[in-house]
């Protein structure tokens, strides 16, 4: 039972141009989303988030936008740069369970070419 | 800086043996996690503490077992090593109530022959 899906393995642009990974979710109860950034031999690091209240969230060159009705969220990378090849997770929680706990996608590996 | 240690980098065990795998960090963090990252199944929970002494079961937890006697410190156990486990491991931190933002180590990439 996936919650929370990224169903492109893989996405290649061209420098300069803009880059946009979808994750969809199945679970209502999500309240919090991250995306997080993946460098071979590397622990991810975090990226950008949006909390269910907003529709957008902006941090220089990465948008994330959220459409609950939808249950689908996307990061818009603009412009795109070699250094951002990497594999991309997005991530959902619930705040109130106080956990912490978050529920990664399977991961989008962007390639972007010079 | 914040940070997260894993204490290897690259593991290789045989079948049936106990594996520890450690995890510190310096950021006062009452949440500690254990992943596992395998290709086209992104980061699976293996088990999560938001305490000392305490642990919670994540999604993947079977043969699997954990140890957190001191807030830093989140340790991973491996009682009988078996080549399914092969596999990257991540640790990683959270703050209680914070902004849900979690730190993560290098990875310990195990291979079980």
């Amino acid at each position: 039972d996936q919650q929370v899906k990224q169903n492109s393995p893989s996405l290649s642009v061209q420098e300069g141009r803009i880059s946009i990974l979808n994750c969809d979710y199945t679970n209502s109860m999500f309240d919090y989303f991250l995306w997080y950034k993946k460098y071979p031999a590397e622990g991810p690091t975090f990226l950008i988030s949006i909390s269910s209240i907003k529709d957008k969230n902006e941090d220089g060159r990465f948008t994330v936008f959220l459409n609950k009705s939808a249950k689908h969220l996307s990061l818009h990378i603009v412009p795109s740069q070699p250094g951002d090849s990497a594999v991309y997770f997005c991530a959902a929680s619930v705040i109130s369970s106080n956990t912490g706990k978050l529920i990664f996608g399977q991961g989008t590996t962007l390639q972007v070419k010079p | 800086d914040v940070k997260v240690t894993q204490s290897s980098r690259y593991l290789v065990k045989r079948t049936g043996e106990k594996v520890f795998l450690e995890c510190v960090q310096d950021m006062d963090h009452e949440n500690m996690f254990w992943y596992r990252q395998d290709p086209g199944l992104g980061l699976r929970l293996i088990y999560f503490s938001y305490d000392v002494k305490m642990k919670e079961k994540g999604d993947i937890p079977e043969g699997y077992s954990v140890s957190r006697e001191k807030k830093e410190r989140f340790s991973l156990i491996l009682e009988s090593a078996s080549t399914n486990q092969t596999s990257m491991y991540l640790c990683a931190s959270t703050q209680w109530g914070g902004s849900y933002e979690q730190y993560f180590g290098p990875g310990t990439r195990l291979t079980v022959t």
